[in-house]
């Protein structure tokens, strides 16, 4: 079946820092990519997507890019602020949508 | 319009007993998944339901069993509870297998004792 791996954390940062959080999948076909947040308190929101590959998905200054030949979809933001203090997970889905595959999830921590 | 509601938000069972987690989709949504999440890890897939028919389901044993009613809400079942039950379930709602995005409601908490 589908597998997600993620970077383990937890991540902490000065604000303004540069974010990297590593993610790697292992699909059959040509699966969906997404990255969703989860910040204290509340549920899980999607963040961005990619559906094909060299697809990049941004929102909220995040990016990522979907690698195929890397099996990668590597979450970035140039200049975290405190309020990106979350839990990141990655995730997989095929056609199927309702289904994903999530990764174990980044706990993420910024400072002033 | 309201987001994905479930119900009840906590809830303390012990081992043996029986449980019903409930949900509301986004109105117009037709498909319902459920997912578990143990603390520290991320959600694992447990069923997906659209128009009321089961579309998919995560490796769970047959004590977890769910339905979707003509309204797109959904129930989750789960018999003879083991300690290992305790998780997040959230349930998350899909209008349309195009978007490949899911909107989570914010779960329930159930701990088995």
């Amino acid at each position: 079946g589908d597998s997600v791996t993620q970077m383990e954390g937890p991540v902490t940062l000065s604000e303004e820092a540069f974010l990297t959080i590593n993610c790697t999948y292992t699909a059959t076909g040509y699966p969906s990519l997404f990255w969703y947040v989860q910040y204290p308190g509340e549920g899980l929101q999607l963040l961005l997507k990619a559906t094909k590959a060299d697809d990049k998905g941004s929102n909220k200054g995040f990016e990522a890019t979907y690698r195929k030949e890397t099996t990668s979809f590597h979450l970035e933001k140039g200049s975290v602020q405190v309020s990106d203090s979350a839990v990141y997970f990655c995730a997989c889905g095929g056609t199927s949508y309702g289904k994903l595959t999530f990764g174990q999830g980044t706990i993420l921590t910024v400072h002033p | 319009d309201a987001g994905v509601t479930q119900s009840p938000t906590h809830l303390i069972k012990t081992r043996g007993q029986h449980v019903t987690l409930r949900c509301s989709p986004i109105s117009g949504h037709k498909s319902v998944s459920w997912y578990q999440q143990v603390l520290g890890q991320g959600p694992q897939f447990i069923f997906q339901y659209y128009e009321k028919e089961e579309r998919g389901r995560g490796n769970f044993p047959d004590r977890f069993s769910a339905r979707q009613f003509p309204n797109y809400s959904s129930e989750l079942n789960v018999n003879a509870l083991l300690l290992g039950d305790s998780a997040l379930y959230l349930c998350a709602s899909l209008k349309g297998f195009d978007t490949g995005e899911l909107f989570f409601g914010e779960g329930s908490r159930l701990t088995v004792l």
